[in-house]
């Protein structure tokens, strides 16, 4: 299985800050990664897909860059609903698999 | 995107069967452009995908959870399940049902994929 792991697993920022998170896959995944936020109760919402390509209707705050084995998700200046844990995911094989969760919480 | 809907108990017993069902609104599960998954998600833990199965009936399922798992289709329903045996307490996880593209492009090359329609969750306890 390809192992994904996210950096940091909890963040501290204030609105309007930039944020950077980051994920590193133990093999070559190519461009075949995404980005997923997941609010309290709800089920997890698509954001970036192929490391870099925004899911239509998300904010254009959302970027997603990086290839092979090292992938970032920024987030350009942190709006209140942005608060909540985002994870990474790649489809290069199956099993797919996914990072571990990074909390952004509020500071 | 589509919203999906679980069903099924969110109660079993341990060494039970484990059954849920997802509902896929207008028809779309016979669509060739997707694939139909199930994911779990233990209570303050990550995501773990479970396995997937083609409207065709092909499936593929995590190593981890192979022996127990069964996905199976039912297009005249619009539906599809997920059974999964011999459960224990380290089953007890929220399970999403979800649908990613079809991973392979026109010239049948693997492309990747994600998952970009989810239902909103089933809480399943195992617990006696």
């Amino acid at each position: 299985d390809i192992q994904m792991t996210q950096s940091p697993s909890s963040l501290s920022a204030s609105v309007g800050d930039r944020v950077t998170i980051t994920c590193r896959a133990s093999q070559n995944v190519n461009n075949y990664f995404n980005w997923y936020q997941q609010k309290p109760g709800k089920a997890p919402k698509l954001l970036i897909y192929a490391a870099s390509t925004l899911q239509s209707g998300v904010p254009s705050r959302f970027s997603g860059s990086g290839s092979v084995t090292d992938f970032t998700l920024t987030i350009s200046s942190l709006q209140p609903e942005d608060f909540a844990t985002y994870y990474c995911q790649q489809s290069y094989s199956t099993p797919f698999t996914f990072g571990q969760g990074t909390n952004l919480k509020i500071k | 995107q589509l919203q999906l809907q679980e069903s099924g108990p969110g109660l079993v017993k341990p060494s039970e069967t484990l059954s849920l069902t997802c509902t896929v609104p207008g028809g779309s599960i016979s669509s060739s452009g997707y694939y139909w998954d199930w994911i779990r998600q233990p209570p303050g833990k990550g995501l773990e995908w479970i396995g997937t199965v083609y409207y065709g009936g092909g499936t593929s399922y995590n190593p981890s959870l192979k022996s127990r798992v069964t996905i199976s289709v039912d297009t005249s329903k619009n539906q599809f399940s997920l059974k999964l045996s011999s459960v224990t307490a380290a089953d007890t996880a929220v399970y999403y049902c979800a649908r990613h593209p079809n991973p392979y492009s026109s010239s049948w090359i693997w492309s990747g994929t994600h998952f970009d329609s989810w239902g909103q969750g089933s809480l399943v306890t195992v617990s006696s």
